[in-house]
């Protein structure tokens, strides 16, 4: 069966600070997708980044970078140099599709709050 | 391109009462997928949609339902409403169900308060 951890429930850190998300997962399938949204305040869940279980490369994108390890079933998300806009609960996502049809597993979350 | 639509945003329904919630997908988008989320169970899949079927569903009972329409527009249907049912009930639309490679793209969500 498919599971995501994020160990982290809440962090706290003051701005300019860097943060990691931890994110592990389990899963059978050998093709399979890793996703992390946010979540601001007002609800909606905000698509940061893909990235398949063929690709290993880390991936920065500004103050963002994900660290993906599959030695470790380790999916990371640095935020570098955090802001007050930054404070979201970040979602760790897999998507598999056994039998073909797709099928995703959420975390249950890391609340960030960056402190001015 | 105009993101998922959710409507209502809010709801505030007695036990005992039934709901419907809509969801408008991204413009071609053919898959829409509902989740609950609540502080105490997280993100919990509910059902998914395509081209009007539905093709997967998670482990919720037989009163929450949906259907989708021929222009991909979705809705959730909840009777005989419980309390446990108070919950923020998010849609996300993605291109195919083409499963691996498909990004969901989620809306604001409804905020259902069952009193």
């Amino acid at each position: 069966a498919q599971k995501v951890t994020q160990a982290q429930t809440e962090i706290s850190v003051v701005e300019k600070e860097d943060v990691t998300l931890d994110c592990v997962y389990e899963t059978r399938d050998t093709t399979y997708y890793l996703f992390w949204y946010k979540q601001p305040p007002s609800g909606e869940l905000v698509f940061l980044i893909r990235r398949n279980s063929f690709d290993e490369q880390n991936e920065i994108s500004g103050r963002y970078s994900w660290n993906f390890q599959k030695s470790t079933s380790s999916f990371n998300f640095t935020i570098t140099a955090s802001q007050v806009v930054d404070s979201a609960v970040y979602f760790c996502a897999l998507s598999e599709a056994p039998g073909g049809y797709q099928k995703v597993t959420f975390g249950t979350g890391t609340k960030l709050q960056v402190i001015p | 391109k105009a993101g998922v639509t959710q409507t209502p945003r809010y709801l505030i329904k007695t036990r005992g009462q039934q709901v419907t919630l809509s969801c408008s997908p991204i413009s071609g988008h053919r898959s829409v997928s509902w989740y609950q989320q609540t502080p105490g169970q997280g993100l919990q899949f509910l059902f998914e949609y395509f081209s009007e079927t539905q093709r997967n569903k998670g482990n919720f009972p037989g009163r929450f339902s949906g259907r989708q329409f021929s222009n991909s527009r979705s809705e959730m249907n909840v009777s005989t409403l419980e309390l446990g049912d108070s919950a923020l009930y998010l849609c996300a639309s993605s291109l195919e169900q083409a499963a691996r490679t498909d990004t969901q793209y989620f809306g604001p969500g409804t905020r259902l308060t069952v009193l």
